[in-house]
């Protein structure tokens, strides 16, 4: 059965830390990592990570993977209160049945 | 352009009832996704149209099915609904097959099973 598993749970910084949340992911066929935000309802995507080691880039957020140890890393500098929020990693599996496998997200706290 | 649209937006129902909820997705998308939402198990996936055709299916019950329509709106039914099936449900489209690229998603139908 294809499993995502994110870490930490939950976290709670201050204005202005970077953070670091992390992703594992077990997937048959695995073919990309994608990453979103979920503020109130609707997740917003953010990176999709089909290669291993390129690094994504968006503003202050940035996301690399890792085929060898099957993860990934999304990374947020110098954060802001309006980064507080759910961040969502899912795995998309290919072969022919494709389906996104997602990890149960990271609760982001930005303390001001 | 209008992103996802979901109705209704807050469903109250009773266990053994039965429900649909609807997905319009943005114009020109081809591929709808249904995931539910729990606190517990996260955002599962459920199934995924394309071109009126269900590609893909999550690990849920017979009582979830969907169906597509040709204009790409999408609905969701759930038959003889239990208490466990109270969730957000969402929906997402994109331009092609889930996962191939960037997938928008709607503000979801929080349904409540008494």
């Amino acid at each position: 059965e294809d499993k995502v598993v994110q870490s930490p749970l939950s976290l709670v910084v201050h204005e202005g830390d970077t953070v670091t949340l992390n992703c594992s992911y077990e997937v048959t066929n695995f073919r990309s990592l994608l990453w979103y935000k979920q503020e109130k309802k609707a997740p917003t995507f953010l990176f999709m990570l089909t290669s291993s080691g390129i690094e994504k880039k968006s503003g202050r957020l940035s996301s690399i993977l890792d085929k060898k140890e099957l993860s990934s890393i999304l990374n947020i500098t110098a954060t802001q209160t309006g980064d507080s929020a759910i961040y969502l990693c899912a795995a998309l599996r290919g072969g022919g049945a494709d389906g996104l496998t997602f990890g149960k997200g990271t609760h982001l706290i930005i303390q001001p | 352009k209008a992103g996802v649209t979901q109705t209704p937006r807050y469903l109250i129902k009773t266990r053994g009832q039965q429900v649909t909820l609807s997905c319009s997705p943005i114009s020109g998308h081809r591929s709808v996704s249904w995931y539910q939402q729990t606190p517990g198990q996260g955002l599962q996936f459920l199934f995924e149209y394309f071109s009126e055709t269900q590609r893909n299916k999550g690990n849920f019950p017979g009582r979830f099915s969907g169906r597509q329509f040709s204009n790409s709106r999408s609905e969701m039914n759930v038959s003889t609904l239990e208490l466990g099936d109270s969730a957000l449900y969402l929906c997402a489209s994109s331009l092609g097959l889930a996962g191939q690229g960037e997938q928008f998603f709607g503000p979801g139908t929080r349904l409540t099973v008494l």
